[in-house]
């Protein structure tokens, strides 16, 4: 079974400061990898996702993640956080041909001005 | 754009009732699933169907059921509520596995 661990439940960061969320798996597969925001009271929108390919993802509103195999990790960054970013993150994991995905603890964001 | 609608964005029951939570998704979806969203314990999947009237218990079953009797209908059961069954409910489709998952808005249900 696959595990997904989101270090830090609460982020705050200045506005236009670099935005790091950390994200490390397990798996004893290749996974297929992905974040989710919710913004409050509201379900989950997808930000980004990995399957195959280019490591480093590139997703919604200035959001990007690497896939790091060797340190098991899927890091999303912003290099400037806006106060529209304050929300919750969840990274997620699957396997392949695997229907479900398993969900981080998530990550709240605030944003300072 | 997919749309997964919930029926209600708010409910408040009362213990031992039997309480259905409904979700619509218009985009032929194969997959459909039920989570529960609890602080510090992100979405833990009840059950999941992977075609109409086919279903698949996920990591907390335990003290609900569901029914899929339309590929685009999907409703996940309280048999007899309890206290401990207050908490945000949120349902999702997806077109094949390990394809992104398509979120509703979420019901919060509180049981009284």
């Amino acid at each position: 079974a696959q595990s997904v661990t989101q270090l830090g439940s609460h982020v705050s960061v200045s506005e236009g400061a670099l935005v790091l969320l950390r994200c490390n798996y397990s798996s004893s597969v290749p996974p297929y990898l992905f974040w989710y925001v919710q913004y409050p009271n509201q379900g989950l929108q997808l930000l980004l996702k990995y399957t195959t390919g280019a490591t480093l993802v590139k997703g919604i509103n200035g959001f990007e993640a690497e896939f790091k195999k060797s340190e098991t990790s899927f890091h999303l960054t912003k290099p400037s956080a806006h106060m529209s970013d304050a929300a919750e993150y969840f990274c997620a994991v699957s396997r392949s041909n695997d229907y479900k995905l398993s969900f981080g603890a998530g990550t709240t964001v605030t944003v300072r001005a | 754009d997919v749309k997964v609608t919930q029926s209600s964005r708010y409910l408040v029951k009362r213990t031992g009732e039997k309480v259905f939570l409904e979700c619509v998704q218009d985009m032929d979806h194969e997959n459909m699933f039920w989570y529960r969203q609890d602080p510090g314990l992100g979405l833990r999947l009840i059950y999941f169907s992977y075609d109409v009237k086919m279903k698949e218990k996920g990591d907390i079953p335990e003290g609900y059921s569901v029914s899929r009797e339309k590929k685009e209908r999907f409703s996940l059961i309280l048999e007899s509520a309890s206290t401990n069954q207050t908490s945000m409910y949120l349902c999702a489709s997806s077109l094949m596995s390990n394809q992104p998952q398509h979120f509703g808005d979420g019901t919060r249900l509180s049981i009284l």
